[in-house]
């Protein structure tokens, strides 16, 4: 079955306290990124990844990073996590990216199930 | 202010009614995508729009693209309980980032039985 996995779903951590949130995805997709959702703001994305070694940054990188040393995962790392990082994550993975006139336009995401992060 | 604006932001509609989400963007935009969301879990694709003036069904959900007013609807006939969630509208802009689609806030659908 076609899906992009995140881990865990859940986490309460503390201030300071180093976490990875891992990401994997099974359909070989070049494309992916990382999106935090929060009440009022909507999906912002955090950090994206064109190909293996290939990050840039999203609308709201501060304080995450990220690495693609394998074309299946895309994890996202918060080095010193602090309370305004609570947040639902999102990973998704598309085939391509966007860009390019009407009717080529393919950029269709694939969102894992989500992870819930508190920090206290 | 919003890139994508979405109306309206909640909707509570007895079961069987029809209803209609609305999406605009204030952007010039080459692809707009509708997704679905549980409360607290992942979006699931519904349906991409690629052009101006398509419309693609699916079930009981219709989606169409009004180009030159840079706004899609998405219209569900005869709602279910199943039907509850949160709609999402995403879009790739002209300029906009490789790989990026920018989100409305969303519309919370309730459908009571």
């Amino acid at each position: 079955e076609a899906q992009v996995t995140q881990n865990p779903r859940y986490l309460i951590t503390v201030t300071g306290k180093k976490l990875t949130v891992t990401c994997s995805q099974n359909m070989n997709h070049e494309y992916m990124s990382w999106y935090r959702q929060d009440p009022g703001l909507g999906l912002r994305q955090i950090y994206y990844s064109m190909n293996v070694e290939v990050t840039d940054k999203g609308d709201v990188p501060e304080g995450y990073k990220v690495s693609r040393k394998e074309k299946r995962n895309f994890p996202l790392i918060l080095e010193s996590p602090s309370p305004n990082q609570t947040s639902l994550y999102f990973c998704a993975s598309s085939l391509r990216g966007a860009g390019g006139a009407w009717g080529v336009a393919k950029n269709i995401q694939y969102f894992g199930a989500g992870t819930r992060l508190s920090v206290l | 202010s919003q890139e994508l604006e979405q109306s309206p932001q909640s909707l509570i509609v007895q079961e069987g009614k029809n209803l209609t989400i609305n999406c605009t963007s204030s952007k010039t935009l080459y692809g707009l995508y509708w997704y679905k969301q549980k409360y607290g879990e992942g979006l699931i694709f519904l349906m991409m729009l690629q052009k101006g003036g398509e419309e693609k069904s699916h079930e009981k959900i219709t989606a169409k693209l009004d180009e030159k007013k840079q706004q899609s609807s998405l219209h569900i006939t005869a709602s279910q309980p199943s039907h509850a969630g949160i709609y999402l509208c995403g879009a790739d802009i002209i300029g906009g980032a490789t790989n990026k689609l920018i989100f409305g806030t969303g519309t919370l659908l309730a459908v009571q039985p």
